[in-house]
C-alpha cells in the first residue's frame, strides 16, 4: 500500500468527456503536488498547491487541495488526446520526505 | 542543462548481484531522492537525503543502500540482488518546496 491512494487506477474515456482524478491520504501535508508521467520519461510537474482549500486552473486542467490538507482532486474538462499519460499526486511530509501516489493511467480516444 | 542525470540507462543483474545505480544534479539542490516504479504502479520511496551527510528511510529501504557522497552525487546500491528488485529506478532533486526534476530512469531487470 502506498501513503497516497489515487483513484481511478485506470481511466478511458472519449475526447470531449470531463473527468476527475482524486488522491487521498490519512496524513496531512505540508503541500500536494500533481505530475504526469510519459512512458519513458520521469514525471514532469503540472502544479503545486499549498493552502487548505487552494484552487488552481491550468488551461483545462483545475486542481483543489483539501481543507484538511489530506486529500486532492485534479478534473480535466473537455479532455484531448494529448492529455493520455499516467497523473501522479506527491505529498510534502516531514523532514522533505516526497511521497507519490498510486498513480491514475488516463487514455483519451480520439 | 543537464538537471539530473542517472546512470545506467538499463542493466541486467543476475540473482545475488551487486550494482550501484548513480545519480547526479547540477542544480544545487539540497535534497535528493531515489524511488522504485513497478508496472501499474506510482513512485514509491526508497531512500532519501535532504541535504548533504544525511540520509534516511523511505516506504521500501529493505535490500538497498545508499551514499550522499557530496551535494551533487546519490547513489543507491544493490547488495545482492533480487527478482523482486526488477523494476525502473528514478532519482529525483528538489529544494524546498518547489518542483522535484527526475533523471530518465534505470530499468532494472534481476534474473
Amino acid at each position: 500500500t502506498q501513503l497516497l491512494e489515487q483513484s481511478p487506477q485506470f481511466l478511458s474515456i472519449q475526447e470531449g468527456e470531463n473527468l476527475t482524478v482524486y488522491c487521498n491520504s490519512s496524513s496531512v501535508f505540508s503541500s500536494l503536488q500533481w505530475y504526469r508521467q510519459e512512458p519513458g520519461e520521469g514525471p514532469v510537474l503540472l502544479v503545486t498547491v499549498v493552502t487548505g482549500g487552494e484552487v488552481k486552473k491550468l488551461k483545462r486542467l483545475t486542481f483543489q487541495f483539501g481543507d484538511a490538507r489530506k486529500d486532492s482532486s485534479l478534473h480535466i474538462t473537455a479532455a484531448q488526446p494529448g492529455d493520455t499519460g499516467l497523473y501522479l499526486c506527491a505529498g510534502a511530509g516531514n523532514f522533505n520526505k516526497f511521497y507519490f501516489g498510486s498513480g491514475t493511467k488516463l487514455n483519451v480516444k480520439p | 542543462n543537464a538537471g539530473v542525470t542517472q546512470t545506467p540507462k538499463f542493466q541486467v543483474l543476475k540473482t545475488g548481484q551487486s550494482m550501484t545505480l548513480q545519480c547526479a544534479q547540477d542544480m544545487n539542490h539540497n535534497s535528493m531522492y531515489w524511488y522504485r516504479q513497478d508496472p501499474g504502479m506510482g513512485l514509491r520511496l526508497i531512500y532519501y537525503s535532504a541535504s548533504e551527510g544525511t540520509t534516511d528511510k523511505g516506504e521500501v529501504p529493505n535490500g538497498y543502500n545508499v551514499s550522499r557522497l557530496n551535494k551533487r552525487e546519490f547513489s543507491l546500491r544493490l547488495e545482492s540482488a533480487a527478482p523482486s528488485q526488477t523494476s525502473v529506478y528514478f532519482c529525483a532533486s528538489r529544494i524546498g518546496q518547489i518542483e522535484a526534476f527526475f533523471g530518465q530512469g534505470t530499468r532494472l531487470t534481476v534474473v
